[in-house]
């Protein structure tokens, strides 16, 4: 079945260094979903990408959509400690409805 | 505002019991998942569901099994609770088709079975 791996699994940075985490999957995605989960809670969408090649922003976050539509990365500038949380990718594939979830990047952001 | 409720935050169960998880959204979502999480293994889908009365394995379905009565509610029973199911349990619901498609999370259930 369709797996999606993330890494690195864990990330310390001090507050004001970039953050990335980055996504892989096996097959082809229809489209990739990030998602933040802060410490305690659930997680909550951030974005979606449907396109090869899409880039978005969001203030100080960078989605990256490649070319292949099977990977994906999640940049942050300049770290606060309110990034703090674990970052999932996730992806439908093709026709599946079954929406896959990467192992998650935990970060931790030292003030 | 995308409300999924689920019926407990906090489950102590004994080793052989049935235990019934429930999950209810009020956003008329086609679809709904089940997904167990653990630490560094990310979010492992059991079960998801399309439609009433439709369900498919997700990952890990071994152990577990579902029902889905009505649009709105979607049931995970562990048939017989082990201490390998001890997890925070997750339930999501989101859209069928094309356009944005999020999942959208309830609070979680902790299992601890004993």
């Amino acid at each position: 079945g369709q797996q999606v791996m993330q890494i690195p699994q864990y990330q310390h940075v001090q507050e004001g260094e970039d953050f990335t985490t980055y996504c892989n999957s096996s097959t082809t995605l229809s489209n990739i979903q990030w998602y933040k989960q802060r410490p305690g809670g659930h997680p909550v969408f951030l974005i979606q990408l449907v396109k090869s090649g899409e880039v978005k922003k969001q203030k100080r976050l960078t989605f990256q959509f490649g070319e292949a539509k099977k990977n994906s990365s999640l940049h942050i500038t300049a770290t606060q400690t309110t990034d703090v949380g674990t970052y999932f990718c996730a992806g439908y594939s093709g026709s599946a409805r079954q929406l896959t979830f990467g192992s998650g990047t935990q970060l931790t952001v030292l003030p | 505002d995308v409300k999924v409720t689920q019926s407990s935050r906090y489950l102590v169960k004994r080793t052989g019991e049935k235990v019934f998880l429930e999950c209810v959204q009020d956003m008329d979502h086609e679809n709904m998942f089940w997904y167990r999480q653990d630490p560094g293994l990310g979010l492992r889908l059991i079960y998801f569901s399309y439609d009433v009365k439709m369900k498919e394995k997700g990952d890990i379905p071994e152990g577990y099994s579902v029902s889905r009565e009505k649009k709105e509610r979607f049931s995970l029973i562990l048939e017989s609770a082990s201490t390998n199911q001890t997890s925070m349990y997750l339930c999501a619901s989101s859209v069928l088709g094309v356009g944005r498609t999020e999942a959208f999370f309830g609070q979680g259930t902790r299992l601890t079975v004993v």
